[in-house]
């Protein structure tokens, strides 16, 4: 199945910022909302943006969603050890009526 | 309290066959679209299958098309996915998902599968 890509892994010291990449195509994000979700070691993932842009309930707007074209980037600021976990975008493929992660991002607090 | 439970996993040969379960509470089951994601060991997560709330409108990866079949019950709060022909490639941990084809705000703790022989 097609994926969205990723980069494989981010870092960055407790307090600062780390923004993660998801690029796919027209038929995928260009025309479609993206969701991402954080995955702590062990558990069930969890949404944390919907609607490219929206939070759930409960989730800090510590979190952040943008979308441009073809592309869609997750920020997080104000890192925390907490934070430390894998992260994937998704979003509805038009072309495959199918829906397709992405290659995920470790994040690591230094 | 939304609460996803899965069940039914386990080991089974190559070729065989498994029934997945998904006990749903806490919220309109019939009302959402339910999905199936999964994700094999230390790998990245992969979309199973959807299916709408009444479920008339199914679907399926590509990977799994022709082999696995989603279903609901509606009147028992529950979703299933009946796996047939598994391949090692099949093993996986098996989540069930809530909310809509391209939106999983709730999941499950999820259920293993192990395909060997």
């Amino acid at each position: 199945q097609s994926v969205l890509t990723q980069p494989p892994s981010v870092s960055a010291a407790p307090g600062q910022k780390v923004t993660i990449s998801c690029s796919g195509s027209s038929s995928k994000i260009g025309n479609n909302y993206v969701s991402w979700y954080q995955q702590l070691p062990g558990t069930a993932p969890k949404l944390l943006i919907y609607d490219n842009n929206e939070r759930p309930s409960g989730i800090p707007d510590r979190f952040s969603g943008s979308k441009s074209g073809t592309s869609a980037t997750l920020g997080i600021t104000g890192l925390q050890t907490g934070d430390e976990a894998d992260y994937y975008c998704g979003t509805w493929d038009s072309s495959l009526s199918a829906y397709v992660f992405g290659t995920g991002t470790k994040v690591t607090v230094l | 309290e939304v609460q996803l439970l899965e069940s039914g996993g386990g080991l089974v040969q190559p070729g065989g066959s498994l029934r997945l379960s998904c006990a749903a509470s806490g919220f309109t089951f019939s009302s959402y679209v339910m999905n199936w994601v999964r994700q094999a060991p230390g790998k990245g997560l992969e979309w199973v299958s959807a299916i709408s709330g009444s479920g008339g409108s199914i679907y399926y990866a590509d990977s799994v098309k022709g082999r696995f079949t989603i279903s609901r019950d509606n009147s028992k709060n529950t979703l299933y996915l009946q796996m047939n022909g598994l391949r090692a490639e099949d093993t996986a941990v098996y989540y069930c998902a809530k909310d809509r084809v391209d939106k999983f705000g709730y999941w499950g703790q999820g259920t293993l599968v192990t395909v060997s022989s």
